[in-house]
């Protein structure tokens, strides 16, 4: 079975704090995925990675940032966590387009409040 | 910008009602299409997909789906729902090819009455 963990279910962060949220999945999975679900607008993509240091923007990168040093591991990071950054972050990941089994897999979500 | 769109926002039944939840995303291309579930507490699992071929598809628990090209939909349904099926439930699209995107509906919250 897949497993995607993610470092922290629950984290309470002051405003302004450099927040980091680490995703680790066993699958050899070439993309991985960060999201934040909020009530009344489901899943909303932060950033992606289809590679080891490669990068791409999704909907809502504005206050993120994030880091794919290792294939089996994608960081998120608040650069200086703010009030509205307040959500659930779910990790993601799925392998390469072309097999048949490329749905995605998600972590259990960390619940962040900055306060 | 493709789009998904659950028109169901908050679902309440009893034990045994049939279930059905829409789905619309708005590509026109060829798309690989997913049912997730949220159950309280749990991680998003998938119920079921679609590839290509038979446009009924099977999943797990009972839920099935139909994929119709001409509508632009993907409904989930169930015959006879249980207590144990309240959750959230959500639509996904990706683009089959050219894309790592997965776009998600905003998601129907499902309550089922004992």
């Amino acid at each position: 079975d897949v497993k995607v963990t993610q470092s922290s279910r629950y984290l309470v962060k002051r405003t302004g704090e450099k927040v980091f949220l680490e995703c680790v999945q066993d699958m050899d999975h070439e993309n991985m995925f960060w999201y934040r679900q909020d009530p009344g607008l489901g899943l909303r993509l932060i950033y992606f990675s289809y590679d080891v240091k490669m990068k791409e923007k999704g909907d809502i990168p504005e206050g993120y940032s994030v880091s794919r040093e290792k294939k089996e591991r994608f960081s998120l990071i608040l650069e200086s966590a703010s009030t509205n950054q307040t959500s659930m972050y779910l990790c993601a990941s799925s392998p390469t387009p072309g097999t048949r089994s490329i749905e995605q897999y998600f972590g259990p979500g960390t619940r962040l409040t900055v306060t | 910008a493709q789009s998904v769109s659950q028109h169901n926002h908050h679902v309440i039944l009893s034990e045994a009602a049939s279930l059905e939840l829409g789905c619309n995303y708005s590509y026109g291309g060829t798309v690989n299409l997913f049912w997730y579930v949220q159950y309280p507490g749990q991680h998003l699992q998938l119920l079921l997909k679609y590839f290509s071929g038979d446009p009924l598809v099977k999943g797990i628990k009972g839920f099935e789906a139909e994929f119709i090209k001409s509508k632009f939909s993907f409904n989930l349904r169930k015959p006879s729902v249980q207590w144990s099926d309240t959750a959230e439930y959500f639509c996904a699209v990706k683009r089959s090819s050219g894309t790592y995107k997965y776009i998600f509906g905003t998601g129907t919250r499902l309550k089922v009455l004992a």
